[in-house]
C-alpha cells in the first residue's frame, strides 16, 4: 500500500511568487491534514479536511494560504504571495477514521519550501 | 491550552549507549493522548507509539521503552543499546479529547545522533 506522498520534495522561490504544494493521502483515508515546521521549532497544525470539507482551519496563518481538496482525494496548499517567513517544511498526513478517537495519522515526507 | 516541551535540543551518544529523550506536557483535559514520532533523514514522520491518559503502564517494544508518569506530566522515551540507525529527530506530541478532531500539538523535537 502506498503511503502519503507529497510533491515537490523541495521548492525554492522568490518572495512574492506563488507556490502550490500537493499531497496525495493514503487511498481511502477521509481525513487529511496539513502541518508546517519552521526550522528548529514545533510542527504546527494548519488545517484538517474531512473528505472535501474543511473541518478545522484554525492553524492557517493568514489569507495568503489557500488549501483545497476537490473531490476528497488529493489536496493542494497554495501560498500566494510567498513571504520569507513562509519558509519551512510542510507536512501532510492522512488518517482513516472520522469522528472521535485518537486515530493514527500517517505522515508524508514533507515539502521543504525556501523563500528567498 | 496544551503544550509539549522537549528540553533536549540535541543529544549525541556513542553506539550501544542507552539514551532517554524527555517529554513534559501540559493539559487541562483529563482525557488525552500522547505520541512519539521519529523523523529519520529521509524526512517522513514515523509513528512510534500512542498512549492514552488512562493507561499509565510503561511499554517496551524491543530496544524502545516509554515511561508515562501523570504525576510529573512526563512521557519519556528510552532507547537501549542505541544504534546508528536510531539517529533521527524525535517528536513528542499531545492531543486533547476536547478538540474534536484530536489534532496533536508537537514539541520542538530532539535530534539524536548516534556515533559508531
Amino acid at each position: 500500500e502506498a503511503g502519503v506522498t507529497q510533491f515537490p520534495s523541495h521548492s525554492v522561490i522568490e518572495k512574492g511568487q506563488t507556490v502550490t504544494l500537493r499531497c496525495d493521502p493514503i487511498s481511502g483515508h477521509d481525513n487529511l491534514y496539513w502541518y508546517r515546521r519552521v526550522m528548529g521549532k514545533e510542527i504546527k497544525f494548519l488545517l484538517h479536511f474531512v473528505k472535501e470539507s474543511k473541518q478545522d482551519e484554525s492553524g492557517m496563518p493568514n489569507n495568503r494560504f489557500l488549501a483545497e481538496r476537490t473531490g476528497g482525494t488529493y489536496s493542494t496548499l497554495k501560498v500566494q504571495p510567498a513571504e520569507l517567513e513562509d519558509s519551512g517544511v510542510y507536512f501532510c498526513a492522512s488518517s482513516a477514521l472520522t469522528g472521535g478517537g485518537s486515530y493514527e495519522q500517517y505522515f508524508g515526507p514533507g515539502t521543504r519550501l525556501t523563500v528567498t | 491550552a496544551q503544550k509539549v516541551t522537549q528540553a533536549q535540543t540535541e543529544i549525541s551518544v556513542v553506539e550501544k549507549e542507552d539514551v532517554t529523550l524527555d517529554c513534559v506536557y501540559e493539559t487541562r483535559d483529563t482525557t488525552y493522548y500522547l505520541f512519539w514520532y521519529k523523523q529519520p533523514p529521509s524526512g517522513e514522520l514515523v509513528f512510534l507509539i500512542r498512549r492514552n491518559s488512562f493507561d499509565e503502564q510503561n511499554e517496551i517494544s524491543g530496544r524502545y521503552s516509554w515511561n508515562f508518569q501523570k504525576s510529573t506530566s512526563s512521557f519519556n522515551f528510552t532507547i537501549t543499546a542505541s544504534q546508528v540507525v536510531d539517529s533521527a529527530v524525535y517528536f513528542c506530541a499531545l492531543s486533547e479529547a476536547n478538540r474534536g478532531s484530536y489534532i496533536p500539538t508537537f514539541g520542538r523535537g530532539t535530534s539524536l545522533i548516534v556515533h559508531p
